[in-house]
This record gives structure tokens, C-alpha cells and sequence, in this order.
């Protein structure tokens, strides 16, 4: 079946703009997840949702970012005012999330550039 | 707050060869996952690990973990070039997956 995917796969974009990131998760999970990638360094949380909710959002790291899950299935993660520090892979993740385990299936990414 | 380290950062083999990668985090986590990522690609899950003593194997790797010692091992068993990659580990902390800094394999004829 198909997996987790993300659009676009790369964003140029200037410092000072607003930029939105997509995410479709595999079809019938509920729990999606955004991580940052910096280069050189592992993924680092950004924001958990179950369903339409974020459930956890303490990953974001100013009110410039933002995310979305409004029909519980595809996700936009909105980042305004885009800074140089920015520039990162941003990895959506999704799970069924069972009671048991949490195993997360990434997708391809899409990487900013903040210029 | 968990955090995760792993060792080595970096580790060079040659083919053939066994080795172990080592990671530790800091708070309680009874489940952990491990996964590998490929220059320019996303994250492949290996391997669930959901209890103290958990041992997986797939092929020529084999993770353990002890939730006790707060430690999981990445074994690799007579490596191969194909091996070659970033390995990571990710105890599991309120439904988030906490990720060390990778562990860098290049494995060489």
C-alpha cells in the first residue's frame, strides 16, 4: 500500500516568508507526527496529533509554527515569518498507534531552504 | 526530560567484521525503536522493541534491549557494504519518539 507522503520535496523560499508543508499519512492511521531534521543530527519533535487534535505540540519551537489536521487525515504544517535557522527536513511520521506500540512510518521528507 | 546517546557517532568496519552500537537514554522508556536512514532518504524502521529484554533479529543485525539498564544494542554480525548508512535509536517518551544523533556506518571491502 501506499506510504507516508510529503509535498513538496524541496522549498526554496526567502527569509521573511510563510511557507506550508503537506503531509498524507497512510490511509487508517490516526496519530501523525512532524519532526525536524537538521543536518548531522537525528529527528527532533515537533507536534503529535490523534486524530483532528494535536495532542502534544511542546516540540514547536515559537508561534511562528504552526500545524493542521482538520479532517484527522492530512496535515499542513505552516511556518510564517521564516528564518535562515529554518532551513531543515521536515519528517512527517504516522501509526495506528496501538495500545501495545507506536511503531512510526516515515515519509520522504520535504527539505526548506531559507535563503 | 529523555534524552538519548549513542556510541559511536561514527564507526568504520570492514566487511566481515562484528560490531556493536550502543545507546543510552536517560529516563524510563519501556519501548524503543531503531531505525536506519540512507544519505538523502527518510527513516526505515528496523526493528520494535517493546519490553525489558526484547531481542530482534533481521538478517545480519540484532537489537536487544534492557529498560532496566536503560540501554539498547545494535549488533552487527559479519557486515557487508550494503550495511553502510546512519543507524538510529528512539526510546519512546509520551507517545514521541526521542531521537539520539545517529550513528554513522561505513562499511568497506
Amino acid at each position: 500500500g501506499a506510504g507516508v507522503s510529503q509535498t513538496p520535496s524541496n522549498k526554496v523560499t526567502e527569509k521573511g516568508k510563510y511557507v506550508e508543508l503537506r503531509c498524507d499519512p497512510i490511509s487508517g492511521h490516526t496519530a501523525l507526527y512532524w519532526y525536524r531534521q537538521s543536518l548531522g543530527q537525528g529527528p527532533e519533535f515537533l507536534i503529535y496529533f490523534q486524530g483532528t487534535g494535536a495532542a502534544d505540540d511542546s516540540g514547536l519551537p515559537n508561534d511562528r509554527f504552526f500545524a493542521v489536521r482538520p479532517e484527522g487525515s492530512v496535515s499542513t504544517l505552516k511556518i510564517q515569518r521564516t528564518e535562515r535557522g529554518d532551513s531543515a527536513v521536515y519528517l512527517c511520521a504516522s501509526s495506528t498507534e496501538h495500545y501495545s506500540y507506536n511503531e512510526q512510518f516515515f515519509g520522504p521528507g520535504t527539505r526548506l531552504t531559507v535563503l | 526530560e529523555l534524552k538519548v546517546e549513542q556510541n559511536p557517532l561514527f564507526l568504520s568496519m570492514q566487511e566481515g567484521k562484528n560490531y556493536t552500537i550502543y545507546c543510552n537514554y536517560s529516563t524510563t522508556s519501556d519501548r524503543l525503536y531503531w531505525y536506519r536512514q540512507d544519505p538523502g532518504k527518510s527513516l526505515e524502521s528496523l526493528f520494535v522493541l517493546l519490553s525489558n529484554g526484547a531481542v530482534k533479529q533481521e538478517g545480519r543485525l540484532m537489537a536487544s534491549l534492557d529498560t532496566k539498564a536503560r540501554l539498547s544494542t545494535l549488533h552487527i554480525t559479519a557486515a557487508v557494504h550494503d550495511l553502510s548508512a546512519t543507524y538510529f535509536c528512539a526510546p519512546e517518551g509520551f507517545q514521541k519518539l526521542v531521537f539520539g544523533t545517529g550513528t554513522r556506518l561505513l562499511v568497506s571491502p
